[in-house]
């Protein structure tokens, strides 16, 4: 069964770095893209980017370019989304999804549960 | 790529049946039959229920049927239930990927 099991919640402060997980089970790590989707309190779907663990080619959303990283651990299974410098407006929940590029025409298939990450000023 | 476009929301009544638009352009929506599109009830994780604009996922019910014209694409849900209430995002892949705003799904 393939499953993508995220890190819990968070609570930090403006300014302070944040690391969250996706820890992906059920099927070879290094063959499909992962996605990091944030969405607003409120608010649709953005990609942020997109990251294969394969190779570590990473393609970000030009919105986010720059103000998170992605990376992945083949040995663990992980892909993680890094901040730097969190601001108060990178309040949000944030799913990892893997994109299925050959049997569902690029499409998320799977997705974790989600992170809540709030971020006061 | 700029957000595809939805209506905020749309709403039925059990039993009927209601489709959400979803217009992108000619360089995404209308290139490529890679649009899919996604249910999220609240307090939960998107779920895919069609790919590539008409196909469904094992397990998803064949109440829902995707279809495309042009650079516009729809979802029509058939026999409206109340736990058809939620939130539905389309996407299209055009060499990254691109959500719309999302609708809103209310069953009277």
């Amino acid at each position: 069964e393939v499953q993508l099991v995220q890190s819990g919640a968070e609570v930090k402060k403006a300014g302070e770095s944040l690391k969250i997980s996706c820890k992906v089970s059920g099927y070879t790590f290094t063959t499909y893209w992962i996605a990091w989707v944030r969405q607003a309190p409120g608010k649709g779907l953005e990609c942020m980017g997109i990251i294969h663990p394969g190779d570590s080619n990473i393609r970000y959303s030009p919105s986010f370019q720059g103000q998170v990283t992605m990376s992945a651990d083949k040995s663990t299974t992980t892909a993680y989304l890094h901040w730097s410098s969190l601001k108060a407006s990178d309040t949000a929940m944030y799913y990892c999804a893997r994109r299925d590029d050959f049997w569902s025409g690029y499409a998320f298939d799977h997705w974790g549960q989600g992170t809540l990450i709030t971020v006061s000023s | 790529q700029s957000a595809l476009t939805q209506p905020a929301s749309v709403s039925g009544s059990p039993g009927q049946s209601i489709t959400i638009s979803c217009t992108g352009t000619s360089s995404d929506v209308g290139s490529y039959n890679l649009v899919s599109w996604y249910q999220q009830h609240p307090g939960q994780a998107p779920k895919l229920i069609i790919y590539e604009v008409n196909k469904r996922p094992s397990g998803v019910s064949n109440r829902f049927s995707g279809s495309k014209s042009g650079d516009a694409a729809a979802l029509t849900i058939s026999g409206l239930l109340a736990d058809d209430e939620a939130d539905y995002y389309c996407c299209s892949y055009a060499g990254s990927n691109v959500f719309g705003g999302g609708t809103k799904l209310t069953v009277l």
